[in-house]
């Protein structure tokens, strides 16, 4: 079954400091992977895209990785703003049919304390 | 500015009435979708659409329809709310072939 499991479920950082979110998946066959930022009632934005080649890419405070062989990502946020506060979602794509399949992690909620 | 809009950010309805959600996208995106996000659940997808007049059923599409008559437009649609239908609905659009989303900034829906 494809499976999306984001760590940890919330956590609590003081500004300036630096955090990495993680995301576990089990999809196939995978297509790519993505990070978005949802801040609270809007919708979710892309941050960055990830296919099975690359192992790195970053966004200016955000760097997202990629482990392909063991299936795991991770998002590293530097120099936290507070405006950083907000969930961030994993979503693998997988391959199949007309469009890609999108698979949602459930998020991590950060919030960035002054 | 390209974008995703849908017709309200917060409805409010009874059990039983007909409800009809809005997305309009101005990127000529042949791509369409219904998610709903409940807390602990993440985002479901309830319909897509790959182009005008098609539709394909997502994880949850029970008690839903949706219509697209035009490329740039993707109603859903609950025929008879519920309860259980109370939550946050997200449209997202991308071109075909692509997987990057664009998503609209949400409806909060409250059904009583």
């Amino acid at each position: 079954k494809n499976q999306v499991e984001q760590s940890p479920q919330s956590l609590i950082i003081l500004e300036g400091k630096n955090c990495t979110l993680q995301c576990n998946y089990t999809v196939s066959p995978f297509s790519n992977l993505r990070w978005y930022k949802q801040d609270t009632g809007r919708g979710p934005v892309s941050l960055t895209i990830m296919t099975f080649s690359e192992n790195t890419k970053s966004n200016g405070r955000y760097t997202a990785t990629l482990d392909a062989d063991t299936k795991q990502s991770s998002l590293h946020i530097t120099a936290s703003q507070l405006s950083d506060s907000a969930s961030y979602i994993c979503v693998v794509s997988a391959y199949g049919g007309a469009t890609n399949k999108l698979i949602f992690g459930t998020g991590t909620l950060l919030a960035v304390q002054p | 500015d390209v974008k995703v809009t849908q017709s309200s950010r917060y409805l409010v309805k009874r059990t039983g009435e007909k409800v009809f959600l809005e997305c309009v996208q101005d990127m000529d995106h042949e791509n369409m979708f219904w998610y709903r996000q409940d807390p602990g659940l993440g985002l479901r997808l309830i319909y897509f659409s790959y182009d005008v007049k098609m539709k394909e059923k997502g994880d949850i599409p029970e008690g839903y329809s949706v219509s697209r008559e035009k490329k740039e437009r993707f109603s859903l649609i609950l025929e008879s709310a519920s309860t259980n239908q109370t939550s946050m609905y997200l449209c997202a659009s991308s071109y075909r072939g692509r997987t990057v989303a664009i998503f609209g900034p949400g409806t909060r829906l409250t059904v009583l």
